[in-house]
């Protein structure tokens, strides 16, 4: 199975910080990377598919980059709504397997 | 507007089993596969296994053979889970989730099991 590394495990941001999260597969996935957010009793939201693809409804200030094996996903003015646990997922092979997530918060 | 219902929180006691539902709308269900999701408290995420309704084709995570079977009612729209034979270590929610090409755009609310005598 590919596997997901998702760093950092966990960072606390400030209000209209920019914010950034990796993620790393463990072979080449050809951009074929979603991010998720997950807000404390909720299912996870889709955010970005494709690696670097918007989801609809969703705030421009997420922004997916990446390639190969490594992928990130950037707010750009962290927000208050925007505290959550986010996870990455690889779609190239199955089974799609999920990072382990990161916490982010408030400072 | 796409929506997946699941069924309510459920408490089992160590080696029973439980049957989890998740009822779709607002799409056609056979056009899309449905995966299911382990949630464990304080963890990340974990496949448990694909139903293709259309076709009723399933696949599963190794981890998961003899533990969860999936099912479809296509006359209702609905996607089921069997869990079997539950240990605490099957505490945990439980999300159905839709399949929209390599990713997932739409979850269901979740169902959290938990096994206790």
């Amino acid at each position: 199975d590919i596997q997901m590394t998702q760093s950092p495990a966990s960072l606390s941001a400030s209000l209209g910080e920019t914010v950034s999260i990796e993620c790393l597969a463990s072979e080449g996935i050809s951009n074929s990377l979603a991010w998720y957010q997950q807000k404390p009793g909720k299912s996870p939201q889709l955010l970005i598919y494709g690696a670097s693809s918007l989801q609809d409804g969703v705030p421009s200030r997420f922004s997916g980059s990446g390639s190969g094996t490594q992928y990130s996903l950037k707010i750009s003015g962290m927000q208050p709504e925007d505290e959550g646990v986010y996870y990455c997922q690889q779609g190239y092979k199955y089974p799609f397997t999920f990072g382990s997530g990161t916490k982010l918060e408030i400072k | 507007e796409v929506k997946l219902q699941q069924s309510g929180d459920e408490l089992v006691r160590p080696g029973a089993s439980v049957k989890i539902s998740c009822k779709a709308s607002g799409y056609t269900f056979t056009n899309y596969a449905m995966y299911w999701v382990k949630q464990s408290p304080g963890q990340g995420l974990e496949w448990i296994g694909t139903i293709i309704p259309l076709i009723d084709t399933t696949s599963y995570n190794q981890k998961f053979k003899g533990k969860a079977t999936l099912t479809a009612d296509k006359s209702s729209n609905t996607a089921y889970m069997e869990l079997s034979r539950l240990t605490s270590e099957d505490s945990a929610v439980y999300y159905c989730a839709r399949k929209m090409w390599d990713y997932f755009d739409y979850w269901g609310q979740g169902v959290m099991v938990t096994v206790s005598s």
